[in-house]
């Protein structure tokens, strides 16, 4: 069974810090997404990882994709208030009709 | 560009009832994939169906039950509703085997 794991799942930092949130994976998938949430809103798709050594960067966010150690990664650079947000991973399952399976989320809170 | 409907928005149901949840895909997606998010939680995949056929099942209890019609939009039909079901729905649209785009919800509240 695929089981996708974030760790942190709460992060507060100062503006203008950086840091990374985590995303491990149990088995080999197709595609790795990072999407993000605000409070009772839809998911905002930030990227999408298709192979390993993928790098995407979008403003202050930085995905990374490590398909041999299971494991991708999104860097925030000198965090806004703005980012504050619930960020997930997801990976697709390879069968089927590619069903998203999600981490935990990570709940990140920007202080002034 | 268009998106990924789903009507009602908001849904106040008392337990015991029954309730309907919609989607329509954008225009050209074949495959349709119901989610589930409780407060605090990720989503979870319930079922999902790809040109008018289930595809997969999740963790969808016995009283859901969902269909993809011909002309592609899909209905989550919910009963006997209980104070647990209240969430998040979400319903995604894709063409298989490509990236899944999510619609905006509906919350359902169960009194």
């Amino acid at each position: 069974e695929l089981k996708v794991e974030q760790n942190p799942l709460f992060l507060s930092m100062q503006e203008g810090k950086n840091y990374t949130i985590y995303c491990n994976y149990s088995t080999t998938s197709d595609r790795l997404y990072w999407y993000r949430q605000d409070p009772g809103k839809s998911l905002e798709s930030l990227f999408v990882l298709l192979s390993n050594g993928a790098v995407k960067q979008e403003g202050r966010l930085m995905a990374s994709l490590d398909t041999k150690a299971r494991l991708s990664t999104l860097h925030i650079t000198a965090a806004v208030h703005d980012l504050s947000a619930t960020y997930f991973c997801a990976v697709d399952t390879i069968q089927g009709a590619q069903k998203l399976v999600f981490g935990q989320g990570t709940r990140l809170t920007i202080n002034p | 560009a268009a998106g990924v409907i789903q009507s009602p928005r908001h849904l106040i149901k008392e337990k015991r009832e029954t309730a309907t949840l919609k989607c329509y895909p954008i225009p050209r997606h074949d495959t349709v994939y119901w989610y589930q998010q409780g407060p605090g939680q990720d989503p979870q995949f319930l079922i999902s169906f790809y040109e008018k056929m289930q595809s997969d099942k999740g963790s969808i209890p016995d009283r859901f039950s969902a269909q993809q019609f011909s002309d592609y939009h899909s209905e989550l039909n919910m009963s006997s509703l209980e104070l647990g079901d209240s969430a998040l729905y979400f319903c995604a649209s894709s063409t298989l085997g490509f990236e899944q785009y999510f619609g905006p919800g509906t919350r359902l509240t169960v009194t």
